[in-house]
């Protein structure tokens, strides 16, 4: 298997524009998570979905943040409008058991 | 709840000196702890974990740690850093089997010293 394969690796967007990051998580895992890495804050869970489902998205930072997943091979976190704080990390991991698979991240900077 | 807290943000050693990376959580019930390692511009990546079975667990490249629930910790060693170990680790905690309740550390960010 490639892994968790996540698109764009670098995303530069003007405030105020749609993003939309994608993700693709290994197949046969059951569950997918959507995190945001920044020096200030760290590693922290946006939301998780388990068997396609939203399971948890109390770390989605407010309503600008946005998560689907369609189907069990691919996920999107989009933000609208983007703003210059949302700059950060963007983390896809995916799992079926005790530990999770991460993709490479997406790099998105706001400017 | 979980907690996990890593002392040190970075740490400095000197090439085939040993690591020593430290970790300790808080939780109700037994855990589950991992440490993950990151190197620059990559995702993620398991070093090793311990699931209650053996309280000493071995990992990748050389590294293993130890669960001590007296001391709740669940430290990182290797006994002879090389300089690709440098790079950010990552303690994390879970409760009950599953992944989705995992809690990660701040991290600590090791350099080795040629």
């Amino acid at each position: 298997d490639a892994g968790v394969i996540q698109s764009p690796r670098h995303e530069v967007t003007e405030m105020g524009q749609e993003v939309t990051l994608r993700c693709k998580p290994i197949s046969g895992h059951d569950y997918l998570f959507w995190y945001r890495q920044t020096m200030m804050r760290g590693l922290e869970l946006l939301i998780y979905f388990n068997n396609n489902v939203p399971i948890d998205d109390s770390g989605m930072p407010e309503d600008r943040f946005s998560a689907k997943m369609p189907n069990a091979s691919f996920s999107t976190l989009k933000i609208q409008p983007s703003e210059p704080r949302d700059s950060a990390v963007y983390f896809c991991a995916s799992s079926r058991g005790t530990e999770a698979f991460f993709g490479q991240g997406t790099r998105l900077t706001v400017v | 709840a979980q907690s996990v807290t890593q002392l040190g943000s970075h740490v400095s050693v000197s090439e085939g000196a040993l690591v020593l990376l430290r970790c300790n959580y808080s939780s109700s019930v037994p855990p589950y702890l991992f440490w993950y390692v990151q190197y620059p511009n990559q995702g993620l990546q398991l070093l090793l974990k311990y699931t209650s079975a053996a309280t000493l667990v071995k990992g990748i490249n050389g590294f293993e740690a130890e669960f001590k629930k007296s001391e709740t910790s669940f430290h990182l060693t290797k006994p002879s850093a090389h300089m690709s170990d440098a790079a950010e680790y990552f303690c994390a905690v879970s409760v009950g089997t599953s992944y989705d309740k995992v809690i990660f550390g701040p991290g600590t960010s090791l350099s080795v010293i040629p």
